[in-house]
């Protein structure tokens, strides 16, 4: 199993410019999620899916749109990037124990 | 929604001493506690979680304690190795693993 998978490792964007970060899991996990992590605030659940078609908001949503449409896939987008938005993100599936991803470092300028 | 404290925020250890970090949380209604251990460049890893039924459980080397009557919990860890150097976050949820919030974690050094 390769766990749970996160591309891209490292981006740089500018200020307006949108991408979507991937997130892949062959565990078959029903739950996934989203956070980011800044220094000094530990890691904040973005958005989170309990299953395909089913998505809710966690405790920082705003600036970013997740769908689910298969048990292995949860994509983050960020429509419009803001220097905010400038974090280490990382996937995370599981059940009882959550298993993270390797993350994403973006930086937006 | 649940606000999770952790102290102290660095802490530096010979190695053979123990470590100890504490959280503390702010919503009653959690009972599921896990404590992770991120490594350089990777993502945080589960290395012992504790139930709000139970007070204390130990792995090996680490042990968590859990007081629900004052809503807070340490992890400590004893024979501390050069490899336990990592930044260690605890957690909280209502539901094992569900939506958990984290404290802003521990930077642990172990000195040779």
């Amino acid at each position: 199993n390769a766990g749970v998978t996160q591309t891209p490792k490292f981006q740089v964007l500018k200020t307006g410019q949108s991408m979507t970060l991937q997130c892949a899991q062959d565990m078959n996990h029903e739950y996934m999620s989203w956070y980011r992590q800044d220094p000094g605030m530990g890691l904040r659940l973005i958005h989170y899916s309990v299953g395909a078609g089913i998505t809710d908001q966690g405790e920082v949503p705003n600036g970013y749109n997740v769908s689910r449409s298969t048990t292995e896939d949860f994509p983050l987008r960020l429509l419009s990037a803001a220097p905010s938005q400038t974090s280490v993100y990382f996937c995370a599936s599981g059940g009882e124990t959550q298993y993270f991803g390797p993350g994403t470092r973006l930086l937006v300028l | 929604g649940e606000n999770v404290e952790q102290h102290p925020s660095t802490l530096s250890v010979q190695e053979g001493d123990s470590a100890v970090i504490k959280c503390t949380y702010s919503d009653s209604a959690s009972n599921y506690f896990p404590w992770y251990k991120q490594e350089l460049g990777k993502g945080p890893q589960l290395i012992i979680d504790i139930r709000s039924n139970v007070g204390e459980k130990k792995d090996q080397r680490i042990a968590v304690t859990l007081n629900k009557t004052a809503k807070h919990f340490s992890l400590h860890i004893t024979e501390t190795q050069p490899e336990d150097s990592a930044v260690y976050f605890c957690a909280a949820s209502k539901v094992a693993g569900y939506k958990l919030s984290f404290g802003a974690g521990t930077t642990v050094t172990v000195r040779a």
